[in-house]
């Protein structure tokens, strides 16, 4: 079964400045999504990257697949508050399944 | 965008009663939904595919006569949490594919914190 180990586990950044989760797969990422996960609340889908060294980027948020598909990094410029919670990144199987697997999760602290 | 909408939010039960969490797509039809389970502090884990019209597939450590999935339309499923126990208590969130294709986006549902004293 795929792994999914993300890092670091837990981060603690001050209001404006830039950071980056990772998440590395024992296998080849054949969908790569990332959602936001407030505590106790449902998953936020926020990007999906598919081919090697596809980026994507909504608002202050870039997400990226590296070439051989193995690591994807999402990071945040100028943090805001509103960025505080956990992120997830989930993979996908090939064709013709539908079921996530998700990594350990990054929680996110967003100080003033 | 698509909404999964889950019902209840939380919920208080005893030990031994039985409880049922609803899933429903509101605005789009899911031939398939799916049931995770998730503890404190703690990644979310599958537990089970939930199919319209037939029956669920459940993870492998999964007890299927624990937990109940029903798939009755396309926009309903159900998840019933059977004599529950206090180690049934965790976060229980369902989720659905809104598109067509298998790489369309998984929308959530707001999960559900039952809690079994």
């Amino acid at each position: 079964s795929q792994e999914l180990e993300q890092s670091p586990q837990s981060l603690i950044v001050q209001e404006g400045k830039n950071l980056t989760i990772n998440c590395t797969s024992s296998k080849t990422l054949y969908g790569l999504y990332w959602y936001k996960q407030k505590y106790g609340e449902g998953l936020i889908f926020l990007m999906m990257l598919q081919k090697g060294g596809e980026e994507k980027s909504h608002e202050k948020i870039t997400a990226k697949l590296d070439e051989k598909k193995q690591q994807s990094s999402l990071h945040i410029t100028a943090s805001q508050p509103s960025h505080a919670g956990i992120y997830l990144c989930g993979a996908g199987p090939p064709f013709g399944n539908e079921k996530l697997t998700f990594g350990t999760g990054t929680r996110l602290t967003i100080i003033p | 965008g698509a909404v999964v909408s889950q019902h209840p939010s939380w919920v208080i039960c005893k030990s031994g009663t039985s409880v049922k969490i609803e899933c429903r797509s509101l605005d789009f039809q899911a031939t398939t939904m799916f049931w995770y389970r998730q503890f404190p502090k703690q990644s979310l884990m599958l537990m089970a595919t939930s199919n319209e019209g037939s029956k669920a597939t459940y993870e492998q450590g999964v007890e299927k006569d624990k937990f109940l999935i029903n798939h009755a339309s396309l926009t309903l499923s159900t998840l019933t949490v059977t004599s529950a126990h206090p180690e049934d208590s965790s976060f229980y969130i369902c989720s659905a594919r809104s598109g067509a294709f298998y790489n369309s986006p998984l929308h959530f549902g707001n999960g559900t914190r039952l809690t079994v004293t």
